[in-house]
Protein backbone atom coordinates (compact mmCIF):
# COMPACT_ATOMS: atom_id res chain seq x y z
CA UNK A 1 0.00 0.00 0.00
CA UNK A 2 1.21 3.42 -0.78
CA UNK A 3 0.19 4.65 2.11
CA UNK A 4 -1.48 8.78 2.55
CA UNK A 5 -0.61 10.67 -0.13
CA UNK A 6 -0.28 14.13 -0.39
CA UNK A 7 0.61 17.07 -2.81
CA UNK A 8 2.08 19.34 -3.25
CA UNK A 9 5.02 18.34 -0.80
CA UNK A 10 6.15 22.26 -1.29
CA UNK A 11 3.93 25.48 -1.63
CA UNK A 12 5.95 28.81 -1.68
CA UNK A 13 2.62 31.45 -2.52
CA UNK A 14 2.32 35.29 -2.31
CA UNK A 15 -0.01 36.81 0.34
CA UNK A 16 -3.72 36.66 -0.87
CA UNK A 17 -3.28 33.70 -3.66
CA UNK A 18 -5.18 30.48 -3.63
CA UNK A 19 -3.50 27.79 -2.60
CA UNK A 20 -5.12 24.23 -2.80
CA UNK A 21 -3.79 20.96 -0.51
CA UNK A 22 -4.91 17.21 -2.14
CA UNK A 23 -4.53 13.98 0.08
CA UNK A 24 -5.73 10.51 -1.32
CA UNK A 25 -6.20 8.57 2.02
CA UNK A 26 -5.28 5.02 2.76
CA UNK A 27 -8.10 2.45 0.49
CA UNK A 28 -10.46 1.35 2.44
CA UNK A 29 -10.27 3.84 5.00
CA UNK A 30 -13.94 5.83 5.76
CA UNK A 31 -12.31 8.69 8.05
CA UNK A 32 -10.43 11.42 6.76
CA UNK A 33 -8.51 14.10 9.11
CA UNK A 34 -6.67 17.64 8.14
CA UNK A 35 -4.28 18.69 10.78
CA UNK A 36 -2.32 21.99 10.88
CA UNK A 37 1.51 21.83 12.80
CA UNK A 38 3.35 24.77 13.63
CA UNK A 39 6.19 25.44 16.00
CA UNK A 40 3.76 27.96 18.11
CA UNK A 41 0.96 25.32 18.53
CA UNK A 42 1.94 21.93 17.42
CA UNK A 43 -0.23 19.69 16.13
CA UNK A 44 -3.83 20.63 15.52
CA UNK A 45 -6.87 19.10 13.81
CA UNK A 46 -8.65 20.99 11.39
CA UNK A 47 -11.35 19.14 10.15
CA UNK A 48 -12.80 15.52 10.31
CA UNK A 49 -14.26 13.59 7.68
CA UNK A 50 -16.65 10.17 7.92
CA UNK A 51 -17.41 8.52 4.95
CA UNK A 52 -17.34 11.57 2.86
CA UNK A 53 -18.97 13.95 4.89
CA UNK A 54 -17.66 16.63 6.66
CA UNK A 55 -18.83 16.29 10.77
CA UNK A 56 -16.72 18.56 12.64
CA UNK A 57 -14.95 21.85 10.74
CA UNK A 58 -14.64 23.62 14.26
CA UNK A 59 -10.83 23.66 14.34
CA UNK A 60 -11.21 25.42 10.95
CA UNK A 61 -9.31 28.75 11.40
CA UNK A 62 -11.49 31.31 9.24
CA UNK A 63 -13.81 31.24 6.66
CA UNK A 64 -10.94 31.84 4.28
CA UNK A 65 -9.57 27.56 4.93
CA UNK A 66 -12.96 25.38 3.41
CA UNK A 67 -12.54 21.21 2.77
CA UNK A 68 -13.76 18.85 0.68
CA UNK A 69 -13.89 14.70 0.38
CA UNK A 70 -15.53 14.51 -3.29
CA UNK A 71 -15.16 11.08 -3.24
CA UNK A 72 -13.86 7.93 -0.41
CA UNK A 73 -10.11 8.61 -2.31
CA UNK A 74 -9.69 12.17 -2.51
CA UNK A 75 -9.66 15.19 -0.32
CA UNK A 76 -8.65 19.15 -0.67
CA UNK A 77 -8.08 21.80 1.71
CA UNK A 78 -7.89 25.16 0.13
CA UNK A 79 -7.19 28.27 1.36
CA UNK A 80 -8.47 31.48 -0.25
CA UNK A 81 -6.65 34.46 0.26
CA UNK A 82 -3.36 32.71 1.77
CA UNK A 83 -1.80 35.08 4.64
CA UNK A 84 1.42 34.35 5.84
CA UNK A 85 0.12 33.03 9.55
CA UNK A 86 -1.23 30.09 7.50
CA UNK A 87 2.78 29.47 6.72
CA UNK A 88 2.76 25.59 8.54
CA UNK A 89 2.91 22.35 7.44
CA UNK A 90 -0.19 20.39 6.57
CA UNK A 91 -1.13 16.82 7.10
CA UNK A 92 -4.04 14.50 6.66
CA UNK A 93 -4.76 11.37 7.97
CA UNK A 94 -6.70 8.41 7.78
CA UNK A 95 -8.19 5.42 9.42
CA UNK A 96 -10.60 2.93 9.22
CA UNK A 97 -13.54 3.49 11.69
CA UNK A 98 -12.78 6.05 13.93
CA UNK A 99 -10.90 4.78 17.20
CA UNK A 100 -8.32 3.55 15.69
CA UNK A 101 -4.61 4.77 14.89
CA UNK A 102 -4.22 7.48 12.08
CA UNK A 103 -1.94 7.02 9.32
CA UNK A 104 -0.33 10.24 8.59
CA UNK A 105 0.40 11.61 4.91
CA UNK A 106 3.85 13.36 4.43
CA UNK A 107 2.76 16.77 4.98
CA UNK A 108 2.50 19.75 2.73
CA UNK A 109 5.08 22.68 3.92
CA UNK A 110 2.75 26.12 2.85
CA UNK A 111 4.63 29.19 3.10
CA UNK A 112 3.09 32.26 2.35
CA UNK A 113 5.07 35.25 1.61
CA UNK B 1 -8.88 24.44 30.13
CA UNK B 2 -8.08 21.03 28.39
CA UNK B 3 -3.94 20.47 28.60
CA UNK B 4 -1.55 18.40 27.62
CA UNK B 5 2.39 18.09 29.05
CA UNK B 6 5.19 16.40 27.08
CA UNK B 7 8.84 16.76 28.98
CA UNK B 8 9.43 20.16 28.23
CA UNK B 9 13.18 19.56 27.86
CA UNK B 10 14.97 17.72 24.72
CA UNK B 11 16.05 14.43 25.91
CA UNK B 12 19.75 13.81 25.39
CA UNK B 13 21.14 9.79 26.45
CA UNK B 14 23.58 7.56 25.45
CA UNK B 15 22.91 4.57 23.48
CA UNK B 16 21.91 1.46 25.54
CA UNK B 17 20.39 3.59 28.33
CA UNK B 18 16.39 3.99 28.96
CA UNK B 19 14.95 7.48 27.75
CA UNK B 20 11.69 7.85 29.93
CA UNK B 21 9.59 10.41 28.33
CA UNK B 22 6.25 12.36 30.30
CA UNK B 23 2.79 13.05 29.25
CA UNK B 24 0.44 14.41 31.84
CA UNK B 25 -2.99 15.89 30.95
CA UNK B 26 -5.84 17.69 32.81
CA UNK B 27 -9.54 18.29 31.85
CA UNK B 28 -9.50 14.90 29.92
CA UNK B 29 -10.84 11.98 30.42
CA UNK B 30 -9.53 10.10 27.55
CA UNK B 31 -10.89 6.23 26.62
CA UNK B 32 -7.24 5.66 25.72
CA UNK B 33 -4.00 7.19 24.86
CA UNK B 34 -1.54 6.84 21.79
CA UNK B 35 2.31 7.32 21.07
CA UNK B 36 3.04 8.70 18.11
CA UNK B 37 7.08 8.90 16.31
CA UNK B 38 7.49 12.22 14.27
CA UNK B 39 10.56 12.28 12.09
CA UNK B 40 12.10 15.41 10.76
CA UNK B 41 10.14 16.55 7.18
CA UNK B 42 7.90 13.21 8.16
CA UNK B 43 4.40 13.25 9.24
CA UNK B 44 3.48 10.78 12.62
CA UNK B 45 3.84 7.28 12.91
CA UNK B 46 2.06 5.20 15.52
CA UNK B 47 3.26 3.50 17.62
CA UNK B 48 1.41 2.22 20.80
CA UNK B 49 -2.34 2.52 21.86
CA UNK B 50 -3.17 2.13 25.86
CA UNK B 51 -6.30 1.86 26.82
CA UNK B 52 -7.93 3.17 30.03
CA UNK B 53 -8.18 -0.07 31.67
CA UNK B 54 -4.66 -1.20 30.71
CA UNK B 55 -2.05 -0.18 33.59
CA UNK B 56 0.94 -1.34 30.84
CA UNK B 57 1.45 -2.31 27.49
CA UNK B 58 4.83 -3.39 25.70
CA UNK B 59 5.80 -3.86 21.91
CA UNK B 60 9.89 -4.60 21.84
CA UNK B 61 11.80 -2.13 23.08
CA UNK B 62 8.91 -0.24 23.62
CA UNK B 63 7.35 0.24 27.20
CA UNK B 64 4.22 2.38 28.11
CA UNK B 65 2.22 2.74 31.41
CA UNK B 66 -0.96 4.38 31.95
CA UNK B 67 -2.48 6.14 35.02
CA UNK B 68 -5.47 7.57 34.94
CA UNK B 69 -5.64 8.12 38.73
CA UNK B 70 -2.42 10.78 38.31
CA UNK B 71 -3.67 11.44 34.85
CA UNK B 72 -0.03 10.53 33.60
CA UNK B 73 1.36 8.21 30.76
CA UNK B 74 5.02 7.28 30.44
CA UNK B 75 6.62 5.94 27.94
CA UNK B 76 9.70 4.22 27.82
CA UNK B 77 12.44 3.36 25.00
CA UNK B 78 14.89 0.25 26.31
CA UNK B 79 18.49 -0.12 25.09
CA UNK B 80 18.00 3.12 22.92
CA UNK B 81 19.55 3.35 19.70
CA UNK B 82 20.89 6.28 17.69
CA UNK B 83 17.90 5.12 15.31
CA UNK B 84 15.79 6.21 18.16
CA UNK B 85 16.34 9.83 17.87
CA UNK B 86 12.90 11.97 16.78
CA UNK B 87 10.15 13.53 18.38
CA UNK B 88 7.78 11.63 20.18
CA UNK B 89 3.99 12.74 20.38
CA UNK B 90 0.97 11.73 22.96
CA UNK B 91 -2.36 12.00 21.87
CA UNK B 92 -5.38 11.27 23.47
CA UNK B 93 -9.03 10.19 22.24
CA UNK B 94 -11.95 11.05 24.73
CA UNK B 95 -14.92 9.80 23.92
CA UNK B 96 -15.35 11.25 20.81
CA UNK B 97 -13.20 11.10 17.72
CA UNK B 98 -11.30 13.81 17.97
CA UNK B 99 -7.37 12.49 18.95
CA UNK B 100 -5.51 15.82 20.78
CA UNK B 101 -1.58 15.67 20.51
CA UNK B 102 0.79 16.96 23.14
CA UNK B 103 3.75 19.26 21.35
CA UNK B 104 5.79 16.32 21.53
CA UNK B 105 9.53 15.56 23.13
CA UNK B 106 12.72 15.68 21.35
CA UNK B 107 14.92 12.53 21.67
CA UNK B 108 18.48 12.72 21.31
CA UNK B 109 20.15 9.47 21.16
CA UNK B 110 24.54 9.35 21.22
CA UNK B 111 26.63 6.87 20.08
Amino acid sequence: DAGVIQSPRHEVTEMGQEVTLRCKPISGHNSLFWYRQTMMRGLELLIYFNNNVPIDDSGMPEDRFSAKMPNASFSTLKIQPSEPRDSAVYFCASTKGVYNEQFFGPGTRLTVL
Amino acid sequence: SQKIEQNSEALNIQEGKTATLTCNYTNYSPAYLQWYRQDPGRGPVFLLLIRENEKEKRKERLKVTFDTTLKQSLFHITASQPADSATYLCALRSNDYKLSFGAGTTVTVRA
